[in-house]
């Protein structure tokens, strides 16, 4: 069946530290994987994307990692800032006739000043 | 930057009522979703629109809701008789295709 999940629902870091935020994907035919930021009362921001045939991706401050073999995705932000502060949504799109996203449940990330 | 905009930020309504949710997708996208996300739990689609008609819907997406498009720019979402379970933040969508979704800032249904 079609899930996307997320191993922790809180994650709090230090300033000045890395982030690392995890998801886990079960449908192996998707294809297209995004990373959103959501903050409060607002909608969901594109972070970062990655496509099957790669397995990592690096934009600023932000790695995306992909195992297709374990279904597993992560989300890495360097030197933590509180501006990071956000609930991070992971989603999987399959090349289908809509292009729908799946989303995961999110992870709160909190950054200790 | 183009950005998608939705109307209302919040609409409040009485149980059984009608309402329309608009948003205005990025002027050169093709295709258009809209989502839902009830408080704390993760966003669920609802609806993809191309070409001018529905492609794709959830279980969600039941007779009750319906989508247009009436002209080249809005992007509606009526509830034609809504219930309590219908309060949620609505989100609209748009892309060109296999490409990150653009998302509007929402429309928070609350249903009295």
């Amino acid at each position: 069946g079609e899930s996307v999940g997320l191993h922790l629902p809180t994650l709090s870091v230090q300033e000045g530290d890395n982030s690392i935020i995890n998801c886990a994907y079960s449908n192996s035919a998707s294809d297209y994987f995004i990373w959103y930021k959501q903050e409060s009362g607002k909608g969901p921001q594109f972070i970062i994307d990655i496509r099957s045939n790669m397995d990592k991706r690096q934009g600023q401050r932000v790695t995306v990692l992909l195992n297709k073999t374990v279904k597993h995705l992560s989300l890495q932000i360097a030197a933590t800032q509180p501006g990071d502060s956000a609930v991070y949504f992971c989603a999987e799109n399959q090349m289908d006739s809509s292009y729908k996203l799946i989303f995961g449940s999110g992870t709160r990330l909190l950054v200790r000043p | 930057e183009p950005e998608v905009t939705q109307t209302p930020s919040h609409q409040v309504t009485q149980m059984g009522q009608e309402v329309i949710l608009r948003c205005v997708p990025i002027s050169n996208h093709l295709y258009f979703y809209w989502y839902r996300q009830i408080l704390g739990q993760k966003v669920e689609f609802l609806v993809s629109f191309y070409n001018n008609e529905i492609s794709e819907k959830s279980e969600i997406f039941d007779d009750q809701f319906s989508v247009e498009r009436p002209d080249g720019s809005n992007f509606t979402l009526k509830i034609r008789s809504t219930k309590l379970e219908d309060s949620a933040m609505y989100f609209c969508a748009s892309t060109q295709g296999m490409e990150p979704q653009h998302f509007g800032d929402g429309t928070r249904l609350s249903i009295l």
